[in-house]
């Protein structure tokens, strides 16, 4: 198994421009979430899902969409990229049988930084 | 919301000195959960505590849960180069995880 993988690995935007960060999971998680971490921020959840064609807002979600067609899938899309979304993002996923509280798993990571 | 801090920020020890990480929330938890963070790394689930008062140990690291459910640490006994990393807290609320902003371990041979 796979696990939680996550493309691209690194990308670079200019201001304004709009990319969609894809994360896949191959252990039939319900739950999966969208984290970014800044240097001494630690984790910021930013969007997650409970399920299939469900998302809800995480702490930070403003600037960012996500979409959830596939059970496997999660996406996240900047709209409009600006400087301060420069940070690394990570996809995770957890099963649903420990109610949403079992151990995440975490994907390796989006280095993004936008210009 | 739920806050979740997490001392201290940055630690620094000699290879065979102890260490330990303390949690604090700012609301009742369901559960905590440890992470630890290589550099260059993904978060790694390291242990689940639930219980009031709960202890868990693994190898040289001790894990504790608060009487009140809202506090907790992480114990290192004799570190090891290897145990380099940012360990994460995480409690359970309401709803989702909160992490702590996570405590940097170096430890120099």
């Amino acid at each position: 198994n796979a696990g939680v993988t996550q493309t691209p690995k690194f990308r670079v935007l200019k201001t304004g421009q709009s990319m969609t960060l894809l994360c896949a999971q191959d252990m039939n998680h319900e739950y999966m979430y969208w984290y970014r971490q800044d240097p001494g921020m630690g984790l910021r959840l930013i969007h997650y899902s409970v399920g299939e064609g469900t998302t809800a807002k995480g702490e930070v979600p403003d600037g960012y969409n996500v979409s959830r067609l596939k059970k496997q899938n999660f996406l996240l899309g900047l709209e409009s990229a600006a400087p301060s979304q420069t940070s690394v993002y990570f996809c995770a996923s957890s099963s649903l049988s420990s109610g949403g509280e079992g151990e995440q798993f975490f994907g390796p990571g989006t280095r993004l930084t936008v210009l | 919301g739920q806050q979740v801090m997490q001392i201290p920020q940055y630690q620094h020890v000699q290879e065979g000195e102890d260490f330990t990480t303390y949690c604090n929330s700012s609301t009742t938890l369901s559960n905590i959960q440890w992470y630890k963070q290589r550099p260059g790394g993904h978060p790694v689930f390291l242990i689940q505590l639930v219980k009031s008062g709960e202890v868990k140990k693994q190898k040289r690291l001790t894990f504790q849960f608060g009487e009140a459910k809202k506090n907790s640490s992480l114990h290192i006994t004799a570190t090891q180069t290897t145990d380099v990393g940012t360990y994460f807290c995480a409690g359970l609320g309401y709803s989702t995880l909160t992490f702590g902003k996570g405590t940097m371990l170096l430890v120099s041979p």
